[in-house]
C-alpha cells in the first residue's frame, strides 16, 4: 500500500513566480491536509479538504495561497506571487475517517 | 484554545540510555493525542497514539500514556538506540481534525 505522494520533493522559485504543490493520498484516503513547517518552527495547521471540498481553511495565508481536491487527480497547494517568507517545507498528511493522519515526504520550497 | 508544550532539546543520550521527552497539553475535551517522529530530510511517521484516559501507546519499544489528571503524554523508551536520532512531536487532534504539534524536541544518540 503506497504511502502518501508529494512532489516535488524539492522546488526552487524566483520571487513572485508560482509554485505549485502535489500531493496523493494514501489508497482510499478521503481527508487531505496541509501543513507548514517555517524554519526554527514547528509545524502549523493550514487547510483540510475532502473530494471536491474545503472543510477548514483556517490555516491558510488570506492572498496567494490556494489549495484544492478535485475528484480525481492529486490535492494542490498553489502559492502565487511567492515570497522569501514562503520558503518553508510543505507537508501533505491523509486520513482515512479524519482521524490517524499519514505524512508525505514533504515538499521543500526556497524562494530565491 | 489548543496548545501542546514539549521539553526543549536537544536531548543528548548515550546508547541503551533511558528517555523521556516531557509532553503537556491544553484542550477542551479530551483529545486524541500523538507522537511523531521526523528523521533528517523526512516526512512525519507516526510513532503511538492514545485515544482516551489512561490509554497507553507503544510502538518500537516506545510507549505513552494519556494522563488526564495531568495532562500529559510522556514519551518513554528503556533503551534507546543511535539509529532513535531523530525530531519528535506530539500533537493533540484539535476540532475540524486539525493537528496541533508541538515544537519539536531533537534527540541524538550517541554511542
Amino acid at each position: 500500500n503506497a504511502g502518501v505522494m508529494q512532489n516535488p520533493r524539492h522546488l526552487v522559485r524566483r520571487r513572485g513566480q508560482e509554485a505549485r504543490l502535489r500531493c496523493s493520498p494514501m489508497k482510499g484516503h478521503s481527508h487531505v491536509y496541509w501543513y507548514r513547517q517555517l524554519p526554527e518552527e514547528g509545524l502549523k495547521f493550514m487547510v483540510y479538504l475532502q473530494k471536491e471540498n474545503i472543510i477548514d481553511e483556517s490555516g491558510m495565508p488570506k492572498e496567494r495561497f490556494s489549495a484544492e481536491f478535485p475528484k480525481e487527480g492529486p490535492s494542490i497547494l498553489r502559492i502565487q506571487q511567492v515570497v522569501r517568507g514562503d520558503s518553508a517545507a510543505y507537508f501533505c498528511a491523509s486520513s482515512l475517517k479524519g482521524d490517524e493522519q499519514y505524512f508525505g515526504p514533504g515538499t521543500r520550497l526556497t524562494v530565491t | 484554545g489548543n496548545s501542546v508544550t514539549q521539553m526543549e532539546g536537544p536531548v543528548t543520550l548515550s546508547e541503551e540510555a533511558f528517555l523521556t521527552i516531557n509532553c503537556t497539553y491544553t484542550a477542551t475535551g479530551y483529545p486524541s493525542l500523538f507522537w511523531y517522529v521526523q528523521y533528517p530530510g523526512e516526512g512525519l511517521q507516526l510513532l503511538l497514539k492514545a485515544t482516551k484516559a489512561d490509554d497507553k501507546g507503544s510502538n518500537k519499544g516506545f510507549e505513552a500514556t494519556y494522563r488526564k489528571e495531568t495532562t500529559s503524554f510522556h514519551l518513554e523508551k528503556g533503551s534507546v538506540q543511535v539509529s532513535d536520532s531523530a525530531v519528535y512531536f506530539c500533537a493533540l487532534l484539535g476540532p475540524s481534525n486539525k493537528l496541533v504539534f508541538g515544537a519539536g524536541t531533537i534527540l541524538r544518540v550517541k554511542s
